[in-house]
């Protein structure tokens, strides 16, 4: 089985300051992780993904995570808030070679950027 | 190609009517997928289209519910005799074969059960 949790229904960020959203993971082999945004009535647009290779991950709008099997973590960090950041985000797993096609989601993370 | 395509944006019915929401998935994509998404609460899945063959179901997905990908390319998805509980987002995606570079989502179909 898989799933994720996200630690923190709601963070509260000042403009420029560092942006860090919780992610673990629990799964029965390596996964491949992934983080979204979604902004109020639209889909979902994809952040930044791992799969295999380097652990730590770049994505757009400044947006990085590192994949950390130790701690089952797959935490999204940006530097420097920016007002137009402010979103819900959402981690989400699979598990390659299971035969399971469906990404499954964490409950979500809405950030609010203060100015 | 303009993405992933869901029509209506919003719909509003009375509890007990049927309703019927269309996806067009990137053209080149042969992976589509229906979730459904409550207020607060991330994507729940539904249902998954390999070209036309739907090899996946969810729980979720009750009687009253049906989706069909006719020709490998769009999608609808049907709620029969609905009720408030189907309140919620629908989201489609689409993503090629494998799935490891992500889905590309729709902007979803709100639908409303008054």
């Amino acid at each position: 089985a898989q799933s994720v949790t996200q630690l923190g229904s709601h963070v509260s960020v000042s403009e420029g300051a560092l942006v860090l959203l919780r992610c673990n993971y629990s799964s029965s082999v390596p996964p491949y992780l992934f983080w979204y945004v979604q902004y109020p009535n639209q889909g979902l647009q994809l952040l930044l993904k791992y799969t295999t290779g380097a652990t730590l991950v770049k994505g757009i709008n400044g947006f990085e995570a590192e994949f950390k099997k130790s701690e089952t973590s797959f935490h999204l960090t940006k530097p420097s808030a920016h007002m137009s950041d402010a979103a819900e985000y959402f981690c989400a797993v699979i598990l390659p070679y299971t035969g399971r096609r469906a990404l499954t989601f964490g409950s979500g993370t809405r950030l609010q950027v203060q100015p | 190609d303009t993405g992933v395509s869901q029509d209506p944006r919003h719909k509003i019915t009375k509890r007990g009517q049927n309703v019927t929401f269309r996806c067009d998935p990137i053209s080149e994509h042969n992976r589509l997928y229906w979730y459904r998404q409550t207020l607060g609460q991330g994507p729940e899945f539904l249902t998954y289209f390999q070209n036309e063959a739907q090899l996946e179901k969810s729980r979720l997905l009750s009687d009253r519910f049906s989706a069909e990908r006719p020709k490998g390319s769009f999608s609808t998805l049907e709620i029969q005799r609905t009720e408030q509980g189907d309140s919620a987002m629908y989201l489609c995606a689409s993503s090629p074969s494998p799935a490891n570079y992500g889905y590309t989502f729709g902007s979803g179909t709100r639908l409303t059960v008054v």
